[in-house]
């Protein structure tokens, strides 16, 4: 099946630093990616919707300019989280879709990364 | 707005018994619904996936139906094992490459 990276897996920073996470498609071209946050013992909630090449699709309450999202190719999305805050501790993680798996659409999950915020 | 509840919110079973994990949708214009796992502190794997126009889904020991019109879905699984530990999500997406919204998941315990 297809396979979804995120690097690193988890990361500790300071507050008011900038944090910068990946999400790569490994054995397939990935048209779009969602970026999802998980708080503890929640479920996932959508953050943003990134097509290749153009600019991401904000989900409302999602600051477009602390989250920052670039999907340059068609392999690699990468969320920036810019002057991180310890409210910004979460778990974040990346889906990505060829938008041709047998025409199911099938959105591959990479495994995460968690953040902690100090 | 779509909603996703899950129903129990936390199962504790004994090995080697059936179960059932219950999902229901506001919104029963769904082009697909899936069932994910999600081990502690990890990513999701996906378990089932059902369109729209299909009735179930089975996969070895795990089987899904959906019921659009009454906008339910249920994961069964069968003889329980304490493998099977694990927080079990659905999500219904409304279109091709649109957003999955999820459930808040049902927390499940097998005990050996």
């Amino acid at each position: 099946g297809a396979v979804v990276s995120q690097h690193p897996s988890w990361v500790i920073c300071k507050s008011g630093t900038s944090v910068k996470i990946e999400c790569r498609s490994l054995d397939f071209q990935a048209t779009t990616m969602f970026w999802y946050r998980q708080f503890p013992k929640q479920s996932l909630m959508l953050m943003a919707t990134s097509n290749e090449g153009s600019k991401a699709t904000y989900e409302q309450g999602v600051e477009k300019d602390k989250f920052l999202i670039n999907h340059a190719s068609l392999t690699l999305s990468t969320l920036t989280v810019t002057s991180a805050h310890p409210e910004d501790s979460s778990f974040y993680i990346c889906s990505a879709s060829s938008g041709s798996d047998l025409g199911t659409d099938t959105q591959y999950f990479g495994p995460g990364t968690r953040l902690t915020v100090l | 707005k779509q909603e996703v509840t899950q129903i129990p919110a936390a199962l504790s079973v004994p090995e080697g018994e059936n179960l059932v994990l219950n999902c229901s949708f506001t919104d029963s214009a769904i082009y697909n619904l899936q069932w994910f796992r999600q081990d502690p502190g990890k990513g999701l794997t996906s378990l089932l996936l059902i369109q729209s126009s299909q009735r179930e889904q089975t996969s070895g020991r795990l089987n899904a139906s959906l019921d659009k019109s009454s906008g339910r879905s249920t994961l069964y699984i069968a003889a329980s094992q304490p493998g099977d530990s694990a927080t079990y999500l659905c999500a219904v997406t409304r279109g091709a490459l649109s957003r999955l919204t999820f459930g808040e998941g049902t927390q499940l315990t097998v005990n050996p």
